[in-house]
């Protein structure tokens, strides 16, 4: 197992409701990657955070935001949820020199999200 | 924009076979590309990570191989296992303009290996 941690494993929430999705990054590790995968699909990439910074972005609405705190956790924030937000979001983190990783970036096991 | 394909979708084969994952990409400018396997409704497993300099690695069993040139790679897998059944996802680790990187990942291949 990698020392990703994410919370909570799972959430209902209604549509229009808003959501906070925790990671823990593993220890030595500066930046984290968000990702959301639907159902059969591979995932997406959401941003990135890199030192308390976001340093990039896909393809997704302003609704989606985030933070990375000092010791390098990090949120996933999702304002007037959409049905179409059911997913499985996952974390990764490694550890990032000028942006680029050094390593394999190690996922954790991710928060299941259903909007009803 | 980067696009990752992976065939077969599903593979199901006895025990004991050698069997072969196959991905391609559209962009060959690439960092790296990395294999993950991905149990039903958990997380990422990186599985093998080949640097874009790089035309193969091995780890075990699992043998991935890299041809940036034509924009594929392989997973190979030496006598299946049951406990192989999973699915394995390909992504590829591009860097942007602005100096970030990000995964491009595959619908990946589900595979189940019966005993």
């Amino acid at each position: 197992e990698t020392g990703v941690t994410q919370s909570p494993t799972h959430l209902i929430k209604t549509r229009g409701q808003q959501v906070t999705l925790r990671c823990s990054s593993q220890s030595g590790h500066n930046t984290v990657s968000w990702y959301q995968q639907a159902l059969g699909q591979g995932p997406q990439f959401i941003f990135q955070y890199y030192r308390e910074e976001e340093n990039g972005r896909g393809n997704f609405p302003p609704r989606f935001s985030g933070l990375q705190f000092p010791n390098y956790s990090s949120e996933l924030n999702v304002n007037a949820l959409e049905l179409d937000d059911s997913a499985l979001y996952l974390c990764a983190s490694s550890f990032n020199v000028g942006g680029l990783p050094q390593e394999t970036q190690y996922f954790g096991p991710g928060t299941r999200l259903l909007v009803l | 924009k980067q696009e990752v394909t992976q065939i077969p979708a599903a593979l199901s084969v006895p025990e004991g076979e050698n069997l072969v994952l196959n991905c391609s990409f559209t962009d060959s400018a690439i960092y790296n590309l990395q294999w993950f396997r991905q149990d039903p409704g958990k997380g990422l497993t990186s599985l093998l990570l080949i640097q874009s300099s790089q035309r193969e690695q091995t780890s075990g069993r699992l043998n991935a191989s890299l041809d940036k040139s034509s924009g594929r790679s392989t997973l190979y897998i030496a006598a299946s296992q049951p406990g192989d059944s999973a699915t394995y996802l390909c992504a590829v680790n591009r860097v942007r303009w602005s100096g970030y990187s990000t995964l491009t990942f595959g619908k990946g291949t589900m595979l189940l290996v019966s005993p």
